[in-house]
C-alpha cells in the first residue's frame, strides 16, 4: 500500500523555523517527482513547492521563495521541507503528495503548522 | 500564473440525483502530448483531498464510475451521475501544468 506520512509541524514564533518530514513506503520513492501543498485553516488548497528525482529541480511558490527549501532523501524514502523566516500566514496543515501524470496522488494526513506568539 | 475558477462553489443535491461542477483556467491547460493537464480532487470532512480525476478524463484507482471528468482547453466539468452521501465535501480544480501550480476555490457539495 501507498503511503504518506508527515511529521514535524508544531507551534512557532514568528520568524522562527520549522523542518517538516514526509516517510514515504509502497512505491519506489526515487522514481517520483514529490510535492508539498499547504491549507489554511477553513481555506482551500495551495500547492507550495515541487521537487524532481534526485533533486535535479525544485519549484516553489513566490510567496515561500527565499524561505522554504525543499529537499529529499531518496535512502530513507523521505521527503522535507525547511522552513524559515515563518509568518502568521504560514499557518496551515502541510501535505505531502506524490506527483504523477500531473497530478497529486495519494497524500498524506498532513501536519499542522501555526505560527504565533 | 494559470487561474482556476469553479462554479459553483455550493452545491445542494438530493441524493440520487446528478450533479455537475465547472472548472475554467486561464489559459489553455492542453500538453504537448495532447493530454489536459487537469485533476480533479475530493476532500471529505476531516480527511485528505484524494485524486478522483486526471488528465481532464481519467478515472483514478477505485473511484466509483458515478464520476466522470470531461472537456478540453480551458473549459471542464467533473459530473456525478447520482449523488451518494458519501460524495459530501468540497471538490477541487487543479492544473498541473506549469508551476506555480494553482487550485480552483472549491465546490462545497452538501445532501439536501
Amino acid at each position: 500500500e501507498v503511503q504518506l506520512v508527515e511529521s514535524g509541524g508544531g507551534l512557532v514564533q514568528p520568524g522562527g523555523s520549522l523542518r517538516l518530514s514526509c516517510a514515504a513506503s509502497g512505491f519506489t520513492f526515487s522514481s517520483y517527482w514529490m510535492t508539498w501543498v499547504r491549507q489554511a485553516p477553513g481555506k482551500g488548497l495551495e500547492w507550495v513547492a515541487n521537487i524532481k528525482q534526485a533533486g535535479s529541480e525544485k519549484y516553489y511558490v513566490d510567496s515561500v521563495k527565499g524561505r522554504f527549501t525543499i529537499s529529499r532523501d531518496d535512502a530513507k524514502y523521505s521527503l522535507y521541507l525547511q522552513m524559515n523566516s515563518l509568518r502568521a500566514e504560514d499557518t496551515a496543515v502541510y501535505y505531502c503528495a506524490r506527483a504523477v501524470q500531473w497530478a497529486f496522488d495519494p497524500w498524506g494526513q498532513g501536519t499542522l503548522v501555526t505560527v504565533s506568539s | 500564473d494559470i487561474v482556476m475558477t469553479q462554479s459553483p462553489l455550493s452545491l445542494p443535491v438530493t441524493p440520487g440525483e446528478p450533479a455537475s461542477i465547472s472548472c475554467r483556467s486561464s489559459q489553455s491547460l492542453l500538453h504537448s502530448n495532447r493530454y489536459n493537464c487537469l485533476n480533479w480532487y475530493l476532500q471529505k470532512p476531516g480527511q485528505s483531498p484524494q485524486l478522483l480525476i486526471y488528465l481532464g478524463s481519467s478515472r483514478a484507482s477505485g473511484v466509483p464510475d458515478r464520476f466522470s471528468g470531461s472537456g478540453s482547453g480551458t473549459d471542464f466539468t467533473l459530473k456525478i451521475s447520482r449523488v451518494e452521501a458519501e460524495d459530501v465535501g468540497v471538490y477541487y480544480c487543479m492544473q498541473g501544468l506549469q508551476t506555480p501550480i494553482t487550485f480552483g476555490q472549491g465546490t462545497r457539495l452538501e445532501i439536501k
